[in-house]
């Protein structure tokens, strides 16, 4: 039972370099949803994916890009990556449909930019 | 925008004892789920509770949501090291987006 996977697990990227992050579930969810978290924050929202063909924006969304690539895949991308950005990466997945559907999290990726 | 408060932020206690985490809002929510994080892992589920003034048990966790929507309260009876970790409570509206608080980190010493 995979449930959800991320990919990288770990990465340090230089100020400027570009990378995305990859998220695969294999739920048959509805929506996925991408949040950073970092100390003493919480879990802030970035972007997220109520059904397949749809994005918007969350929280936090300046200096992200998101696809949904399909009904089980959903990345992040970083196009000019700051220090800033240095946190833990989580996706999470859900039925979606109705108030109150619980969130299934991926494992996340720890992500540094020097 | 809605924010979740939670206290304490950080909760250090000896086994066997009883503790409450709260979590506090100005806005009213359509249901309160209660997460727990350990170390390296994601969140995840404990509870979901939807209806003002709903109890519910988990073991020797006890979760009530406000009779406004507006809070909710995690009790732990007779805490074991197993219960460290980080709990967090996020609130959900009408979309599919939850509100999470800061959470808080506890620790249980053997």
């Amino acid at each position: 039972n995979a449930g959800v996977t991320q990919t990288p697990k770990f990465q340090v990227l230089k100020t400027g370099q570009s990378m995305t992050l990859q998220c695969a579930q294999d739920m048959n969810h509805n929506s996925m949803y991408w949040y950073r978290q970092d100390p003493g924050m919480g879990l802030r929202l970035i972007y997220y994916s109520a059904s397949e063909g749809t994005t918007d924006k969350g929280e936090v969304p300046n200096g992200y890009n998101v696809s949904r690539l399909n009904k089980r895949e959903f990345s992040l991308r970083l196009e000019s990556a700051a220090p800033s950005q240095t946190s833990v990466y989580f996706c999470a997945s859900s039925i979606g449909g109705q108030v109150g559907q619980p969130q299934h999290f991926g494992d996340g990726t720890r992500l540094s930019i020097l | 925008t809605q924010l979740l408060e939670q206290s304490p932020q950080f909760l250090s206690i000896q086994e066997g004892e009883n503790l409450t985490v709260y979590c506090n809002s100005s806005s009213v929510f359509s249901s309160l789920q209660w997460y727990r994080q350990e170390p390296g892992e994601g969140p995840v589920l404990l509870v979901t509770v939807v209806t003002g003034g709903e109890v519910k048990k988990l073991k020797r966790l006890t979760f009530q949501f406000g009779d406004a929507r507006k809070d909710s309260s995690l009790h732990i009876t007779a805490a074991q090291p197993g219960d460290t970790g980080l709990y967090l409570c996020a609130g959900g509206g009408s979309n599919y987006k939850l509100t999470f608080g800061k959470g808080t980190l506890l620790t249980v010493n053997p």
